[in-house]
């Protein structure tokens, strides 16, 4: 069954280092989606991207995040200045429609860790 | 604007009892919701979801929800309880067109005692 993979599983990195965080979405789908989890907290949206451009972000979502989707099979997220807050599990997810029931296929995550 | 309350951050059963894993939502306008599983190292699973019709939804794994309007409810049940649906459980909703995110709720531990 396709699935989403995310690299790396595992990251840790100084505070104000850039990280970037890659996903392969299922290969037939169109929409992506990062979202991230804070230990302890909700899972919370940051981003969708369609067509090659951000369709929503969260109040998140700000100038140290982009994403981009560099060739047919891979999604990033880039964060350019990492702060400590920024540790969480970070999740991509890909859906094949944009209707109100579509499904969003989620990754494994990948947890990254700012010290 | 949607949001997702679970009440029970853990939940433990015995083999064999009834799962009951409790969610409320709020919204302006119908939503959609959705169960997610995630087993430990592993990515969101989708365990069922609510879109039109049937307020009664079966889901995988012998898991269903009732969508339940007035309660403003979505509680996911397992009439008997397996040592491997030991796991978190994550409520959301997605409440209106154009708007593609999901909104989760903070997420149910459920254990299984033998």
């Amino acid at each position: 069954e396709p699935e989403v993979t995310q690299t790396p599983s595992h990251q840790v990195t100084q505070m104000g280092q850039e990280v970037i965080l890659r996903c392969v979405p299922i290969s037939n789908h169109l929409y992506f989606y990062w979202y991230r989890q804070i230990l302890g907290q909700k899972v919370e949206f940051l981003v969708s991207f369609y067509n090659n451009e951000i369709s929503e972000k969260s109040e998140i979502f700000d100038d140290q995040f982009s994403v981009e989707r560099p060739d047919g099979s891979n999604f990033t997220l880039k964060i350019r200045s990492t702060k400590l807050e920024d540790s969480a599990m970070y999740f991509c997810a890909s859906s094949e429609g944009q209707g109100m029931g579509e499904t969003q296929y989620f990754g494994p995550g990948t947890r990254l860790l700012v010290l | 604007a949607q949001s997702v309350t679970q009440l029970g951050s853990h939940v433990s059963v015995s083999e064999g009892a009834l799962v009951l894993l409790r969610c409320n939502y709020s919204s302006s306008v119908p939503p959609y919701l959705f169960w997610y599983v995630q087993y430990p190292n592993q990515g969101l699973q989708l365990l069922l979801k609510y879109t039109t019709g049937a307020t009664l939804v079966k889901g995988i794994n012998g898991f269903e929800a009732e969508f339940k309007k007035s309660e403003t409810s979505f509680h996911l049940t397992k009439p008997s309880a397996h040592m491997s649906d030991a796991a978190e459980y994550f409520c959301a909703v997605r409440g209106n067109f154009g708007n593609e995110k999901l909104t989760f709720g903070t997420g149910t531990r459920l254990t299984i005692i033998p």
